[in-house]
């Protein structure tokens, strides 16, 4: 099962947008509707930002949007803010229980 | 609430096995809402899976790398509430946090981590 694929890298000014592609496959993004995102502040154990390609966890601004199409997987943050400057990974459910992650990609807010 | 909270050495030997222990609190192990999963971390890279198992003993360990997944044992332990990870002949190229994550079943993401754990592969 390889990686899914994420840019290394996006940006945006605060108050702008930022999307952030998660390219996988008919075996994990295209064939379940189990896509994860996860953020990650340096030193800091991930958190969950959306499940199930679109859920928001309680807590979580509604500033954070996930979608899917075939085997893409997008999470768009509005209205940056500083505090959203972190590594952020996707998640799909691939089979049998088992996971996988794309490797990461850093946001950094202007 | 559940939490998790990962155990063992910071410090392995090349050639040697790595174990560690993850206890959950908060909800019964043997929940089925939930299986439990490891991932891992190298410094300054990314996660990767490394498997997971359900109370009842089913192992999908399922790596994404050929070679980790013919070195891992998942187990459980349902008195304990706890689950074990083994790696075995490890090298350098294993250092990385270990993070012991509670996998949401039926929604398939991670709706708790354990604090991770670091782990050093060095003679």
């Amino acid at each position: 099962q390889s990686a899914l694929t994420q840019p290394p890298s996006a940006s945006g000014s605060p108050g702008q947008s930022v999307t952030i592609s998660c390219i996988g496959t008919s075996s994990d993004i295209g064939g379940y509707n189990f896509v994860s995102w996860y953020q990650q502040h340096p030193g800091k154990v991930p958190k969950v930002m959306i499940y199930e390609v679109s859920q928001r966890p309680s807590g979580v601004p509604d500033r954070f949007f996930g979608s899917k199409s075939g085997n893409t997987a997008s999470l768009t943050v509005s209205g940056l803010q500083a505090e959203d400057e972190a590594d952020y990974y996707c998640s799909s459910y691939a089979d049998n229980n088992n996971l996988v992650f794309g490797g990461g990609t850093k946001v950094t807010v202007l | 609430q559940l939490q998790l909270q990962e155990s063992g050495p910071g410090l392995v030997k090349p050639s040697e096995t790595l174990s560690l222990t993850c206890t959950v609190s908060g909800v019964s192990i043997s929940s089925s809402n939930y299986y439990w999963g490891w991932i891992r971390q190298p410094p300054g890279k990314g996660l990767e899976w490394i498997g997971s198992i359900f109370y009842s003993g089913n192992n999908y360990s399922k790596p994404s790398h050929p070679s980790l997944k013919s070195r891992v044992t998942i187990s459980v332990d349902t008195s304990k509430n706890q689950f074990s990870l083994r790696l075995n002949s490890v090298t350098a190229a294993d250092t990385a946090v270990f993070y012991c994550a509670g996998v949401r079943r039926f929604a398939d993401y991670v709706s708790s981590w354990g604090q991770g754990t670091l782990v050093t592969v060095s003679s």
